[in-house]
């Protein structure tokens, strides 16, 4: 069964300090990976998207991500924190059965002046 | 573009009611849309997938005659929570998928529901 492990509940870093979340998941064929962010009153936002190709991917708020697929990871980073960084993050992979998400539990990004 | 909206955004309701939430994708035709479920702390639970003109497939576990799903057009769904109890509560979100065979599906921004 396809499942995705994300750690950390919650990650604390300063502002302007580098960040990285992990993500591992399980799946048996090559997976679709998918970042999103959640921040309060506002919808889950996409900030990127792997499905195949370059394994180093580049998203919107200057979020990027690596696929390494002998540690069956997915890590997102972001060289420079903002407080406006501060939100929930989710990692996801599809079932390309039916395309549906299974979803990580989430890591709550906690930004300290 | 590919905007979804969720009404209400918080409602109240009392013990043994319903509450109808509407999700809608405001500029493109969703031919799925997918409702979670967010408990607190937790990540997001698939409650159902609905398909326009078609009944919606409930995961395992959903009861599917409290929470009645009707996909009555492209881009309109609706979630009814029927005879609603506290536990109950919590937070709901719809996304909505454009095409067939995208991977892609936008968010709505969540119904905050309470049953008191």
């Amino acid at each position: 069964a396809q499942s995705v492990t994300q750690p950390d509940i919650h990650i604390t870093v300063s502002e302007g300090a580098s960040l990285e979340l992990r993500c591992n998941y399980s799946y048996g064929a090559t997976p679709y990976l998918f970042w999103y962010v959640q921040s309060p009153g506002q919808g889950l936002q996409l900030l990127l998207k792997y499905f195949s190709g370059d394994t180093l991917v580049q998203g919107i708020k200057g979020f990027e991500a690596e696929f390494k697929r002998s540690q069956s990871s997915f890590n997102l980073r972001k060289p420079s924190v903002h407080w406006s960084d501060a939100a929930e993050y989710f990692c996801a992979v599809s079932s390309d059965s039916n395309y549906q998400l299974i979803w990580g539990a989430g890591t709550k990004l906690i930004i300290k002046p | 573009g590919a905007v979804v909206s969720q009404h209400p955004s918080r409602v109240i309701c009392k013990s043994g009611t319903s509450v109808k939430i509407e999700c809608r994708s405001l500029d493109f035709q969703a031919t799925t849309m997918f409702w979670y479920r967010q408990f607190p702390k937790k990540s997001l639970m698939l409650m159902a997938t609905s398909n326009e003109g078609s009944k919606a497939t409930y995961e395992q576990g959903v009861e599917k005659d409290k929470f009645l799903i009707n996909h009555a057009s492209l881009t309109l769904s609706t979630l009814t929570v029927t005879s609603a109890h506290p536990e109950d509560s919590s937070f709901y979100i719809c996304s909505a998928r454009p095409l067939a065979d995208s991977y892609e599906q936008y968010f709505g921004p969540g119904t905050r529901l309470t049953v008191t």
